[in-house]
């Protein structure tokens, strides 16, 4: 079973247009953790923001922030006023339970296009 | 300035050969891991080591081999038995412990294409 669901292939937004990217998962731990990661056509991958599973409010870095929604088990990023910059490949990873080296699992990734 | 570096950026592999894939990291952190992405595909975990001299196989282990003689290093091979190594591969590095918001950060990959 996919334990990480991206249903967004593409997405394209107008430049300063907030964005909300989609990801659902599914696990039987209590303890996860939740991290958003942008690749950008260079291929390296760039951490955005990570939501605990037990953290009672949302996630914010900047202009990033994590809607939570732990009984529907998602985790959507939001990104306001986007940018140019932001066009990008995003990716939603999960990591279970507390173990010593992480195995995060990932989602098949959205392309976000930002249009001028 | 603490980060990972992989090298080369693009390498070419002929049929039957094996090729060698370097990581390096100065974050000194414990762990360490191997992705392999294909073309529009999310990543997938290949190998990973919390310690030296100690590592694990991932999800698709299967025609790759790695080694973990220093902290700072886990070089990644391809064997000639992994049949379809066309693929960009990352490596990451992060903390080791027992708390699940350890970060893992990257490094810019290398593109493997197949001769």
């Amino acid at each position: 079973a996919q334990k990480i669901t991206q249903t967004q292939p593409g997405m394209f937004v107008q430049e300063k247009e907030a964005v909300t990217l989609d990801c659902t998962y599914d696990t039987s731990d209590q303890s996860y953790g939740l991290f958003w990661y942008k690749q950008p056509s260079s291929g390296e991958m760039i951490f955005l923001i990570y939501q605990g599973s037990y953290d009672e409010q949302n996630a914010t870095e900047g202009r990033y922030s994590l809607n939570f929604q732990k009984a529907r088990k998602s985790a959507n990023l939001v990104i306001s006023a986007s940018q140019l910059g932001d066009s990008a490949m995003y990716f939603c990873a999960m990591r279970e339970g507390n173990q010593g080296a992480q195995k995060l699992v990932f989602g098949q990734g959205t392309r976000l296009t930002i249009n001028p | 300035d603490g980060g990972i570096t992989q090298s080369p950026k693009y390498l070419f592999r002929k049929e039957g050969q094996n090729v060698t894939l370097s990581c390096e990291q100065n974050l000194n952190h414990d762990a360490m891991y191997w992705y392999r992405q294909d073309p529009g595909q999310g990543l997938r975990l290949i190998y990973y080591s919390q310690i030296v001299n100690d590592f694990q196989k991932g999800d698709i282990a299967e025609g790759y081999s790695v080694s973990r003689e220093k902290k700072e290093s886990f070089p990644l091979t391809v064997t000639s038995a992994q049949k379809n190594p066309t693929a960009f591969y990352l490596c990451a590095s992060s903390r080791w412990g027992m708390r699940v918001q350890e970060t893992q950060y990257f490094g810019p990959g290398t593109r493997l294409l197949v001769l």
